[in-house]
C-alpha cells in the first residue's frame, strides 16, 4: 500500500540553524509532491510545491528537494527562526494528495 | 476573499446523534475535499468534489457518513449514527483546479467533533 513517512519525534534546533525535514514515500510515483505548514489549532496552509523534473525548489527561506530514485524529499530552513516553529506535513500527489503524519519542528533562541 | 469557512468550530454530542459539518468554498474554486485528523493516524482524505461532482469518497469510513454539495459553493458532511470513534477535527480545503492538477489546496479552521 502507499506509505509516507515522515520523523515523528519532533525536531529541536536553534536559531539560525538549518532545519531538514525528510519524507520518505513507498509503493507509488508521484507526479509533484507538496509541503504544508501547519500551527496548533489552525488548518495546513500550503508552502511549496515541486514537480517530478524539478531537483530542486526555492522560496525565500525554504528549499525543497525532490529525489525519485530514493523517493525523497527534503525540505530545508535557513537561518531558522522561533516562527518557523510548527508541523510540516509533506504530500505527494498522483491522483490525490495523500499526507504524512507531519513533523513537528521547534526552533528555540 | 474570506478564505475556507467551516461551521461550526466545536461541536460535542452524545453517541448516537446525527452530526452536520459545513463548509463554503473559496468563490471560484471547484474542488473540494473533506479531511479527518487524528493524533494516530494524521490527516486522510475523506471525500473529493469536483464541478459538484464526487470524484473519490474511497475514504469514507463506512455507511455512517455521507457529504453533499448541493451547490457549488457548498458542503455538508454528515454522520449519523456518531460514534465516540468518529471524534477528531474535520477540515475542508478547495482548490482552483482538480486534485490530479498541479493545484494547491486552501484548509478551513476545521471542526474540532467530540462524541462522548
Amino acid at each position: 500500500s502507499q506509505k509516507i513517512e515522515q520523523n515523528s519525534e519532533a525536531l529541536n534546533i536553534q536559531e539560525g540553524k538549518t532545519a531538514t525535514l525528510t519524507c520518505n514515500y513507498t509503493n507509488y510515483s508521484p507526479a509533484y509532491l507538496q509541503w504544508y505548514r501547519q500551527d496548533p489549532g489552525r488548518g495546513p496552509v500550503f508552502l511549496l510545491l515541486i514537480r517530478e523534473n524539478e531537483k530542486e525548489k526555492r522560496k525565500e527561506r525554504l528549499k525543497v528537494t525532490f529525489d525519485t530514485t530514493l523517493k525523497q524529499s527534503l525540505f530545508h530552513i535557513t537561518a531558522s527562526q522561533p516562527a518557523d516553529s510548527a508541523t510540516y506535513l509533506c504530500a505527494p500527489n498522483t491522483d490525490k494528495l495523500i499526507f504524512g503524519t507531519g513533523t513537528r519542528l521547534q526552533v528555540f533562541p | 476573499d474570506a478564505g475556507v469557512i467551516q461551521s461550526p468550530r466545536h461541536e460535542v454530542t452524545e453517541m448516537g446523534q446525527e452530526v452536520t459539518l459545513r463548509c463554503k468554498l473559496i468563490s471560484g474554486h471547484n474542488s473540494l475535499f473533506w479531511y479527518r485528523q487524528t493524533m494516530m493516524r494524521g490527516l486522510e482524505l475523506l471525500i473529493y468534489f469536483n464541478n459538484n461532482v464526487p470524484i473519490d469518497d474511497s475514504g469514507m469510513p463506512e455507511d455512517r457518513f455521507s457529504a453533499k454539495m448541493p451547490n457549488a459553493s457548498f458542503s455538508t458532511l454528515k454522520i449519523q449514527p456518531s460514534e465516540p470513534r468518529d471524534s477528531a477535527v474535520y477540515f475542508c480545503a478547495s482548490s482552483l483546479g482538480p486534485a490530479e492538477g498541479y493545484n494547491e489546496q486552501f484548509f478551513g479552521p476545521g471542526t474540532r467533533l467530540t462524541v462522548l
